[in-house]
């Protein structure tokens, strides 16, 4: 079976554009996280999404917005990009996503580059 | 807010050494520890998932240790290999079901 797919692989924009990541999740598993990770920095979660629904939401500006479709797949979204949303996105699925226990497997990332 | 630490930040080895990382977390309200391998330019890698004190698991020679009471945990790789380099990282849930909070992670270089 896929693992988790993430699109694009990189991405280049300037300062004030718009951008869609998009994260296709393990078959069968109904939950996705965002990460963004910096050089230096372990990941840090920007959003949770169990069964289409948000279940958490980490530090980060309103600028950042996500959904969950029906099948599962999930879109990050960011509106007036700043250079400091230079980073690796990375997006986790896991088949509950409600168990502290509950492994989520990463995709590879979208590497983020705003000029 | 949960403040997951790990030391050393990086560690250079040859090959055959045995190392160990440490990963430190609160020790109230706990309730589970992730760990991870990431190589450059691959996906993390999931490696264990800890939940009860003296947990013990092993995977090959790679092995981990729980202490919920104290709030630590040790990550032990026994004989590295060059393929053993990567970033291994240590993640704990905020609360209950949900998202991992990570630390910083140890990069490791094993040499020839």
């Amino acid at each position: 079976d896929a693992g988790v797919t993430q699109s694009p692989t990189h991405l280049i924009k300037t300062r004030g554009q718009h951008v869609t990541l998009r994260c296709s999740p393990i078959s069968g598993h109904k939950s996705v996280s965002w990460y963004q990770q910096v050089l230096g920095q372990g990941p840090q979660f920007i959003f949770q999404y169990y069964e289409k629904e948000e279940r958490g939401r980490g530090n980060f500006p309103d600028r950042f917005s996500a959904r969950q479709f029906p099948n599962y797949s999930s879109e990050l979204n960011v509106n007036a990009l700043l250079l400091g949303d230079s980073a690796l996105y990375l997006c986790a699925s896991s088949a509950l996503g409600w168990s502290s226990t509950d492994t989520q497997y990463f995709g590879p990332g979208t590497r983020l580059t705003v000029l | 807010i949960l403040n997951v630490e790990q030391s050393p930040q990086s560690l250079h080895v040859q090959e055959g050494d045995s190392t160990n990382f440490t990963c430190s977390f609160p020790s109230s309200n706990f309730y589970a520890l992730h760990w991870y391998r990431w190589e450059t330019a691959k996906s993390p890698e999931a490696l264990f998932v800890m939940t009860l004190n003296g947990d013990e698991k092993k995977k090959g020679r790679i092995s981990a240790t729980l202490n919920t009471k104290e709030g630590y945990s040790y990550l032990y790789i026994k004989g590295s290999q060059p393929e053993d380099s990567a970033t291994y990282l240590c993640a704990s849930p905020g609360k209950a079901g949900t998202a991992l909070i990570f630390g910083k992670g140890t990069t490791l270089s094993v040499s020839s």
